[in-house]
């Protein structure tokens, strides 16, 4: 069976400060992977997406990059945390060009202090 | 405008009532429409999906998509304090790798 794992569930860290999450997936090849962020009492906003190795498409300009150096693997960065990065942080991961169901990870609670 | 309008809520009702919730978009290219729900401090999970127009049920849950409308909803019949999450939908035109979201209403069932 498919399973996301995303980690850590929560962060807090200092302002200015670099930021890495990580997010894999075992079962499935070739998946389309997705970074969302949660704001509270919000939807989800879509940030990256990669339908391959190496391929990465970004939906908001911001001081965020994503980056897939394996087919099951994702990772989101930043060099410098900025207040505003604070959010809850979804990994998820679909399959073929129909979406219809995705899979998400537990989610990274970051506080931006 | 937003692609999908939906009402935060909170949505509050006792328990056994039947549950309406609902979604209007913007977009005729939308040929998918999914419901998910999130508990606190989760990740969603998908209830249930719709393709066009129609209604599908499964248990206790129903999903309805009026595209000449552009509105979807999804009904709980005998809710149970279990079913109290936020409940966000979704669309997708089949057509690109991206999902369009709803803000998510929360729903709180009263025992």
């Amino acid at each position: 069976s498919q399973t996301i794992h995303q980690w850590p569930a929560t962060l807090v860290q200092p302002v200015g400060s670099p930021l890495s999450l990580e997010c894999t997936v075992e079962g499935t090849s070739n998946p389309n992977l997705y970074w969302y962020r949660q704001a509270a009492g919000r939807g989800l906003q879509l940030l990256f997406y990669s339908v391959g190795i190496g391929q990465i498409s970004s939906e908001v300009p911001q001081n965020l990059s994503a980056s897939r150096p394996q087919d099951r693997q994702f990772i989101l960065s930043s060099k410098k945390l900025l207040l505003s990065d604070s959010g809850f942080y979804l990994c998820a991961w679909t399959k073929g060009t129909v979406n219809t169901e995705a899979f998400f990870g537990q989610g990274t609670r970051l506080t931006v202090v | 405008q937003k692609e999908v309008e939906q009402d935060p809520g909170p949505l509050s009702v006792p328990e056994g009532a039947i549950v309406s919730l609902n979604c209007t978009y913007s977009n005729s290219a939308f040929q998918y429409f999914m419901w998910y729900r999130q508990y606190s401090r989760k990740g969603p999970e998908l209830l249930m999906y719709t393709y066009s127009s129609g209604n599908k049920e499964d248990g206790r849950f129903t999903a309805q998509v009026d595209k000449s409308s552009k509105y979807i909803s999804l009904f709980i019949r005998d809710s149970q304090p279990s079913d109290s999450a936020t409940y966000l939908c979704a669309m997708e035109s089949g057509s690109n790798y991206q999902l369009i979201w709803g803000a998510g209403t929360k729903l709180i069932i009263k025992p």
